[in-house]
């Protein structure tokens, strides 16, 4: 069975710093990855989706995350995050039944 | 066009009594999905509907919940004799899958409260 780990719960991180927002995922099909962000009260939101061609994908906002066939990872980055940026991310995979598979969530704190 | 809507967006409600939720997905998307989401936990899949197939009920957690979709648009969820422990927030989404692309679209949910 298809899964995905987040192993963060939370990560607090000043702001203008870089942050990273890990994800693994396991799969024996054809990979299609999400990001997507839930900003406080408010709902899911889609940040960025790998589905094939470059494994570099980028956001409007500034996030970037990179496939990793062989380390079967989805991390999530960006360079410099702002106050704004404050939200749960989650990861997620699609399975050959076109459902998500969801990680747990990373809760991105900023300090100022 | 329009996002997916569910409604209503806070329910409050007694132990005991049937609730329904319902979702307008957008309009075209041949899939729909329920989703539960408890206070601090990630996303729990509850029911899957694709066109006209008979839907996924392999997440709905009880005898107490079921859903259905009229004429391949409009889904509604129930939940019957409600308990304290399903409070939470219900989440719709939908999709096109396929040509249309796999990512699904999610509506602001529905913030169940059962006292």
């Amino acid at each position: 069975a298809q899964s995905v780990t987040q192993l963060d719960s939370q990560v607090p991180v000043f702001e203008e710093a870089p942050v990273e927002l890990r994800c693994n995922y396991s799969s024996s099909v054809s990979v299609y990855l999400f990001w997507y962000v839930q900003y406080p009260n408010q709902g899911l939101q889609l940040l960025l989706k790998y589905l094939s061609g470059s494994t570099l994908v980028e956001s409007i906002n500034g996030f970037e995350a990179e496939f990793n066939k062989s380390q079967t990872s989805f991390h999530l980055r960006k360079p410099s995050v702002h106050i704004s940026d404050t939200a749960e991310y989650f990861c997620a995979v699609l399975d050959s039944n076109y459902q998500l598979i969801w990680g747990a969530g990373t809760k991105l704190i900023i300090k100022p | 066009g329009a996002g997916v809507s569910q409604s209503p967006s806070n329910k409050v409600t007694e132990k005991g009594k049937d609730v329904e939720l319902r979702c307008d997905p957008i309009s075209g998307h041949t899939a729909l999905y329920w989703y539960r989401q408890s206070l601090g936990q990630g996303l729990e899949f509850l029911i899957y509907f694709q066109g006209n197939s008979a839907p996924d009920k392999s997440g709905l957690p009880s005898d107490r919940f079921s859903a259905e979709r009229t004429g391949g648009s409009v889904s509604t969820l129930t939940i019957q004799r409600t308990q304290q422990e399903d409070s939470a927030v219900y989440l719709c989404a939908s999709s096109l899958q396929l040509a249309g692309g796999p990512e699904q679209f999610f509506g602001p949910g529905t913030r169940l409260t059962v006292l």
